[in-house]
Order: structure tokens, then C-alpha cells, then sequence
């Protein structure tokens, strides 16, 4: 069964503003995860919140994660043509570490 | 530095015959691995993961198999496959333990004809 759930599942931007994707998720977690695909490829790694944390940067990205709601959304500031790609939370579950589990996915176009 | 390979990258198949597909991993030692299946425009299903050699969990019912003989290998398989086993099927690695990210592969698009 699906552990996380994107929101929306399909933003369509100009260049240049900002994407914000949510994600949704049912158990207690270790950490949330988001990855990038472009079409036809693996996932990349992006960004690994904790479960004690609330929020994280790394670049252009900024991920926040309200356990109490248990939610995450993920920001992708001043967007570019290159950023078009789905993008997905995973969550590392707080019974099994080894067990990682993928929402549906959010396809994000950026319109130049 | 780790990396991983999946292959082949592109298959075409026709029902009910068999199915190997191999990944590898190399630079690193007793990873977790992982298969997941993706429809297409769809997120991942997890169908098997590992946590050492012979150890396999199977999250779906269903037609097809992992084995991991070797501690960097990662063999999903069919004996017959089925016209609903088409998809994008990819490998994935992770270090041990908690909070550590996963590493794909490139993915193996199945074709079932």
C-alpha cells in the first residue's frame, strides 16, 4: 500500500517562480525522502529530513516536515526549465529501516 | 565512489516466458537492495527488498521472484511472464541503518507482447 501521497499531482509553473509540493504520509517515520526522475531515468536523491527536524536547505530547496500533521512539502525556489521532472517523497519507516516506501509522485513543468 | 548497474535497459518479451533481470552494485559492502516496478506516469511499487545474501522480503503477491546470491547482486525473475507484468523496473541500494538515502539504477523497461 501507498505510505506517501504527493499533492498536487501535476503543477505546471512559468520560469522562475516558485513549486511548492506536499506529501502525505500514514505510519511513524524515520526520516521523509525526496527524490527527482526525469522521464525514463532512476530516481535521484534530494533531500533526507529526519524525523526530529522541521525543516532543511539545500540550494534552491527547502523541505519541511510537521510530524503531528504527519506531512512534508518540498519548495523548489526560482524555478528553471531543468527542474521539469516528477518528483516523490519516500518514507523510511520507524519499525524497519530497510522497508522505503514511495508516494504517487508530482509532475512539475516549467514553462519557459 | 558506489555505483550501481541494472540492465537490460530495454527488453521486449513475449507471455509467458521467463525473466532475469540482474543488478549489481559496486564500492560499497552488504547494501540493502531493493526492486521496485513503475507504471507508467505512476509512482513506485515496492516488490522485494534484501537485507544480506538469501534474505529476501516480498512486499506483492504476485508472478515474480528476487534472489540475491552474492552480496552485491540483486536478480528479480519470472517463470512465465504475464501481459500485466509490462512496466519500468528499477534497482535501488542504500548503506545499512537509519536515515540513509537510496541510489537507483537507470531502470529496465519490460515490454510484455
Amino acid at each position: 500500500s501507498q505510505q506517501g501521497e504527493e499533492d498536487p499531482q501535476a503543477l505546471s509553473i512559468q520560469e522562475g517562480e516558485n513549486a511548492t509540493m506536499n506529501c502525505s504520509y500514514k505510519t511513524s517515520i524515520n526520516n521523509l525522502q525526496w527524490y527527482r526522475q526525469n522521464s525514463g531515468r532512476g530516481l535521484v536523491h534530494l533531500i533526507l529530513i529526519r524525523s526530529n527536524e522541521r525543516e532543511k536547505h539545500s540550494g534552491r530547496l527547502r523541505v519541511t516536515l510537521d510530524t503531528s500533521k504527519k506531512s512534508s512539502s518540498l519548495l523548489i525556489t526560482a524555478s528553471r526549465a531543468a527542474d521539469t521532472a516528477s518528483y516523490f517523497c519516500a518514507t523510511d519507516g520507524e519499525s524497519s529501516a530497510s522497508k522505503i516506501i514511495f508516494g504517487s509522485g508530482t509532475r512539475l513543468s516549467i514553462r519557459p | 565512489s558506489q555505483t550501481i548497474h541494472q540492465w537490460p535497459a530495454t527488453l521486449v518479451q513475449p507471455v509467458g516466458s521467463p525473466l532475469s533481470l540482474e543488478c549489481t552494485v559496486e564500492g560499497t559492502s552488504n547494501p540493502n537492495l531493493y526492486w521496485y516496478r513503475q507504471a507508467a506516469g505512476r509512482g513506485l511499487q515496492l516488490l522485494f527488498y534484501s537485507v544480506g545474501i538469501g534474505q529476501i522480503s516480498s512486499e506483492v503477491p504476485q508472478n515474480l521472484s528476487a534472489s540475491r546470491p552474492q552480496d552485491r547482486q540483486f536478480i528479480l525473475s519470472s517463470k512465465k511472464l504475464l501481459l500485466s507484468d509490462s512496466g519500468f523496473y528499477l534497482c535501488a541500494w542504500k548503506r545499512v541503518g537509519r536515515n540513509q538515502p537510496q541510489h537507483f539504477g537507470d531502470g529496465t523497461r519490460l515490454s510484455i507482447l
